[in-house]
């Protein structure tokens, strides 16, 4: 079945260090690729999105580029902040195996991004 | 716009009790609805979803029971609480008839039972 990976955390940087957290998934189908952040004691919200192979979601200093032939989905920003510090979810949701009718997201373990002044 | 309600934030709950979670989402008409549960350290399992008034789809055989008795509003229950339903339950949405697989959370409710 559809699954996705994330790098174990905690990912520990100090403030303005350069930041990946790798995502790789599995899909049978032609997925849409998300990665949503979780501020502590918080739901979710939806960072970014990409919808088809080599598109690029950005947001907020994030990008992640949808890459079909690694399939991978890696989450960078260039100069993180101490207000970054959070849980990192990335998900897919496979159209194709679901049928349309629901779009249900499969998302990896998360990763626990500390940003240190 | 829309936007997603849950209560209560928080609930502490002896074992054998029952619950009731309550979801609303304003804004939109027919959307999808979902319950998450987040048990601390790990990730999200779906526990149910629901496409339409009165249509659940149950993902994981377990304690717990979801029923949608309006459009937007998606009720997540239980007769007797375990221990192990310990967790941080998250409600989301997406807009119905599949027109995009985004979904919106929202805040959570967090859930201890004792």
């Amino acid at each position: 079945g559809d699954s996705v990976t994330q790098m174990e955390g905690p990912v520990t940087l100090s403030e303005e260090a350069f930041l990946t957290i790798n995502c790789t998934y599995t899909a049978t189908g032609y997925p849409s690729l998300f990665w949503y952040v979780q501020y502590p004691g918080e739901g979710l919200q939806l960072l970014l999105k990409a919808t088809k192979a080599d598109d690029k979601g950005s947001n907020k200093g994030f990008e992640a580029t949808y890459r079909k032939e690694t399939t991978s989905f890696h989450l960078e920003k260039g100069s993180v902040q101490v207000s970054d510090s959070a849980v990192y979810f990335c998900a897919l949701s496979d159209r194709e195996n679901y049928g349309g009718a629901t779009n249900k997201l499969i998302f990896g373990t998360g990763t626990l991004l500390a940003v240190q002044p | 716009s829309q936007t997603i309600h849950q209560w209560p934030a928080t609930l502490v709950q002896p074992v054998g009790s029952p619950l009731s979670l309550e979801c609303t989402v304003e804004g939109t008409s027919n959307p999808n609805l979902y319950w998450y549960r987040q048990a601390a350290g790990r990730g999200l399992q779906l526990l149910f979803y629901s496409v339409g008034i009165g249509q659940i789809s149950s993902e994981v055989p377990q304690n717990l029971s979801a029923s949608r008795p309006q459009d937007r509003q998606f009720i997540l229950s239980s007769k007797k609480l375990l221990l192990s339903d310990s967790g941080f339950y998250l409600c989301a949405w997406s807009i119905g008839g599949a027109s995009t697989d985004t979904q919106y959370f929202g805040p959570g409710t967090r859930l201890t039972v004792l």
